[in-house]
């Protein structure tokens, strides 16, 4: 069983243009909720991270929408840039261990 | 240069082979994770330490093993009774004191001969 399903698999976009990821998760105990962005060969790193007690959190180009009753949440990326090209992870927790539930990722290609 | 350094970047494993990936971190960082990273199919936890001398499995532990003996090293072994163990391995690690945010190494791609 899947408890956090992420969409689209892949998405290209223009530069300048808004990439949208969208994430919907199961288990309503979860209380942490991240987005990782993977380059290829290297390690996952933390882009942005929120908790169900707000709806929104925006940091530069970046801007997390959490919606706890439809249980979804989904990451903007304004401006969008080639830099951005990357793989992203939408993610979630329950607890003070963080043992992360993972989506299945999304390829961003930002085309110049 | 704080970090965490995983090694080698690439390893090969013959049939019935036990092999050990390296994960060191010099954060001070008490929590470690290893994850497993196959395409397509997002990150799964394996196993993951919040402190020295203490861990618990993950979702997807069997035919592997880790040892937390030092702060700074968490080691994971990829057992024979692992039969599919061709994937990117990745650990990570998190300061307990402050936020979720987890540091993860560049990765490890192990594959079977």
């Amino acid at each position: 069983q899947q408890q956090v399903k992420q969409s689209p698999q892949s998405l290209i976009v223009q530069k300048g243009g808004i990439s949208i990821i969208n994430c919907a998760y199961e288990n309503t105990a979860f209380d942490y909720f991240p987005w990782y962005q993977q380059f290829p060969g290297k390690g996952p790193a933390l882009l942005i991270a929120i908790r169900p007690d707000v709806s929104e959190k925006k940091e530069g180009r970046f801007t997390i929408s959490f919606n706890k009753s439809a249980k979804q949440f989904s990451l903007h990326i304004m401006d969008s840039q080639p830099g951005d090209s990357a793989t992203y992870f939408c993610a979630a927790s329950r607890g003070s261990n963080y043992k992360l539930t993972f989506g299945k990722g999304t390829l961003l290609t930002v085309n110049p | 240069d704080g970090g965490i350094t995983q090694s080698p970047k690439y390893l090969f494993r013959k049939e019935g082979q036990n092999v050990t990936l390296s994960c060191e971190q010099n954060l001070n960082h008490d929590a470690m994770y290893w994850y497993r990273q196959d395409p397509g199919q997002g990150l799964r936890l394996i196993y993951y330490s919040q402190i020295v001398n203490d861990f618990q499995k993950g979702d997807i532990a069997e035919g592997y093993s880790v040892s937390r003996e030092k702060k700074e090293s968490f080691p994971l072994t990829v057992t024979s009774a692992q039969k599919n163990p061709t994937a990117f391995y990745l650990c990570a690690s998190r300061d307990t004191g402050t936020t979720g945010k987890l540091f993860f190494g560049s990765g490890t791609q192990l594959s079977v001969l």
